[in-house]
């Protein structure tokens, strides 16, 4: 069975803090595929990252980080300073390498106050 | 289109009524997926199209709902009967290739409302 967890169902943090959403994972599938889609307010789901799970390294874009540890089955992402329109909500995803079917966490709803 | 669109973008129907939901990928993306996200969850999982075949569609809540694809395009999500616990946010999105190294574009969504 596949799996995604988002323990923080909701973050709120003060302008340029950071803060690190979490995400955790289960797959029996050896290859597979992660991804973090933004959601603003407008509703259309903005994609992020993907990560392929050869792939351990660790991807920094600008305010944006993610630390993939596949000991632990995580996949986090860190913003950097946050910013008030990093407000939304951030999902987290999961697809097997050669497979269709993405699996996605029930989201962190990030509040960033000016 | 320059991106996956959803029409409408909002519907309110009555209890019971049928209802249609559209959906444009974008061109040349043949893998077609549909999602649910109810208030405050995440997203549900559907069906998949792979051109204008539905390899998978377990996601179906019920009898209720079918979907289809025609000329590898677009895409049309029913739901018969509706019911109130149809109230949700119909996500479509599209890809260019499934199991590759690609990630889905998604629409703005339909929000639907069944009084």
């Amino acid at each position: 069975a596949q799996k995604v967890t988002q323990a923080q169902t909701e973050i709120s943090v003060v302008e340029k803090e950071d803060v690190t959403l979490d995400c955790v994972y289960e797959t029996r599938d050896t290859t597979y595929y992660l991804f973090w889609y933004k959601q603003p307010p407008s509703g259309e789901l903005v994609f992020l990252i993907r990560r392929n799970s050869f792939d351990e390294q660790n991807e920094i874009s600008g305010r944006y980080s993610w630390n993939f540890q596949k000991s632990t089955s995580s996949f986090n992402f860190t913003i950097t300073a946050s910013q008030v329109v990093d407000s939304a909500v951030y999902f987290c995803a999961l697809r097997p390498t050669g497979g269709f079917k993405t699996i996605f966490g029930a989201g962190t709803r990030l509040f960033v106050k000016a | 289109g320059a991106g996956v669109s959803q029409s409408p973008s909002n519907k309110v129907t009555e209890k019971g009524k049928d209802v249609e939901l559209r959906c444009d990928p974008i061109s040349g993306h043949t893998a077609l997926y549909w999602y649910r996200q109810s208030l405050g969850q995440g997203l549900e999982f559907l069906i998949y199209f792979q051109g204008n075949s539905a390899p998978d569609k377990s996601g179906l809540p019920s009898d209720r709902f079918s979907a289809e694809r025609t000329g590898g395009s677009v895409s049309t999500l029913t739901i018969q009967r509706t019911q109130q616990e149809d109230s949700a946010v119909y996500l479509c999105a599209s890809s260019t290739s499934p199991g590759r190294n690609t990630e889905a574009f998604f629409g703005q969504g339909t929000r639907l409302t069944v009084v």
